[in-house]
């Protein structure tokens, strides 16, 4: 079935350092991706999405291309803040539903 | 900025006992899902309407869970009776449509279930 893959946290990163998080999904046809952000004890909110293969989703300084050969949608940042610190999620749904699926998540925290 | 609504934030229940969770979606969105998130794990999902009707409960353990949609706007998660199991946080969203992919989807802030 369609599943999605990231890499095992926590992550500790001081701030300004560079972030990525990997991602990789399964899954038939042409789905959208997805990167959600949770802080702690707050329901999810999403951080940014592409729908087509090369796509660049981007906010607040986070990106993520669509790469449909390597079926990868890593999440980088240049330079991490304190207020970063929670936990993404990388996401897919496909085209002939509205489900989305979830990754397992990923905890980053930035110290100061 | 139009907000998914959940009720109640946090709830302690005795095992065996009944719980509900209540849910109102933003304005105008036809699809309405609930997820279980259990702690340090991705949302999984239980339910998804469409309106008022059940368009996915692969998921959903229906011999104690049940979820309704009445008149297509607000919903409501109940459990009975309730297992130590289910201690996790149960996640309302909703989004504009279904058609095609991409649609964003919206989450409410959760509401928290710890079993006894």
């Amino acid at each position: 079935g369609d599943s999605v893959t990231q890499m095992e946290g926590p992550v500790t990163l001081s701030e300004e350092a560079c972030l990525t998080i990997n991602c990789t999904y399964t899954a038939t046809g042409y789905p959208s991706l997805f990167w959600y952000v949770q802080y702690p004890g707050e329901g999810l909110q999403l951080l940014l999405k592409a729908t087509k293969a090369d796509d660049k989703g981007s906010n607040k300084g986070f990106e993520a291309t669509y790469r449909k050969e390597t079926t990868s949608f890593h999440l980088e940042k240049g330079s991490v803040q304190v207020s970063d610190s929670a936990v993404y999620f990388c996401a897919l749904a496909k085209t002939s539903y509205d489900k989305v699926i979830f990754g397992p998540g990923t905890s980053l925290s930035v110290i100061p | 900025e139009a907000e998914v609504a959940q009720s109640p934030r946090y709830k302690i229940t005795e095992k065996s006992q009944a719980v509900a969770f209540w849910c109102d979606p933003i304005s105008g969105h036809a699809t309405l899902y609930w997820y279980r998130q259990i702690l340090g794990q991705g949302p999984e999902l239980l339910v998804q309407f469409q309106d008022e009707s059940v368009v996915d409960d692969s998921q959903l353990p229906k011999d104690r869970f049940s979820a309704e949609r009445l008149k297509g706007v607000d919903s409501t998660l109940k459990i009975q009776p309730a297992e130590l199991g289910d201690s996790a946080m149960y996640l309302c969203a909703s989004s504009f449509a279904t058609t095609g992919s991409g649609n964003t989807i919206y989450f409410g802030e959760g509401s928290w279930l710890t079993v006894v």
